[in-house]
């Protein structure tokens, strides 16, 4: 069975540094999508950024990347120039690709990141 | 575009009762996953619907059961509501897994419906 683990329960950034996310997860699957997503007070679930397993090169989006190291099963999230409303609840999150018999998402227990000013 | 709402925000209920919680996904799209936010728990996945069938379920007693409708908004209903069953209830929605260019894009949530049980 496939897992995610969240090893940092809390993370604190001052406004305008760089904070990095941790995650690993276990699957003896090759082809899998891995995401982060973000859940502040609101309780909206917003998709950060996601990564394909079969492409090598990590993805951005703005001021968020990751580094997947994928030999490793490693799916870091690094925030850089972090700002205020980048506090929040965020998830790793796995999921399997695509025959049709599941598309569930297994989630992290998550991480709580706080940004002072 | 509107993205996925859940109704009701909020929703109190007694031991024993019977919920019902409501989704409407993003329009264009046809499958939508049901996921419960319990404090201590996680996210854990519950069910999942994809033009009018149940295509995967978690690991949940027979008392989490749902539907799909020909519009593919959904509905989960959860009976004999116990203390254990307070948590957040979030949908999800994503196109339909038989569209070959489509069916990876990421799934979209929505606010969630927290579920109290007194």
């Amino acid at each position: 069975a496939q897992t995610v683990t969240q090893s940092q329960p809390e993370m604190s950034v001052q406004e305008a540094e760089t904070v990095t996310l941790s995650c690993t997860y276990d699957t003896s699957e090759s082809d899998y999508y891995l995401f982060w997503y973000k859940q502040p007070p609101s309780r909206q679930m917003i998709l950060v950024i996601r990564q394909e397993a079969y492409k090598q090169q990590n993805a951005t989006e703005n001021r968020f990347s990751v580094n997947f190291q994928k030999a490793a099963k490693s799916f870091s999230l690094k925030i850089s120039d972090s700002q205020l409303g980048d506090a929040a609840m965020y998830f790793c999150a796995y999921r399997q690709n695509y025959g049709g018999a599941t598309n569930k998402l297994i989630f992290g227990t998550g991480t709580l990141l706080a940004v002072q000013p | 575009e509107a993205g996925v709402t859940q109704s009701p925000t909020h929703l109190i209920k007694t031991r024993g009762q019977q919920a019902t919680l409501r989704c409407s996904p993003i329009s264009g799209h046809t499958s939508v996953y049901w996921y419960q936010q319990a404090l201590g728990l996680g996210l854990q996945f519950l069910l999942w619907y994809d033009e009018g069938e149940e295509r995967n379920r978690g690991n949940f007693p027979p008392r989490f059961s749902g539907r799909q409708f020909p519009n593919y908004s959904s509905e989960l209903n959860v009976n004999a509501l116990e203390l254990e069953d307070s948590a957040l209830y979030l949908c999800a929605s994503s196109p339909t897994w038989k569209d070959r260019d489509r069916r990876n894009q990421p799934q979209h949530f929505g606010d969630g419906t927290r579920l109290s049980i007194l």
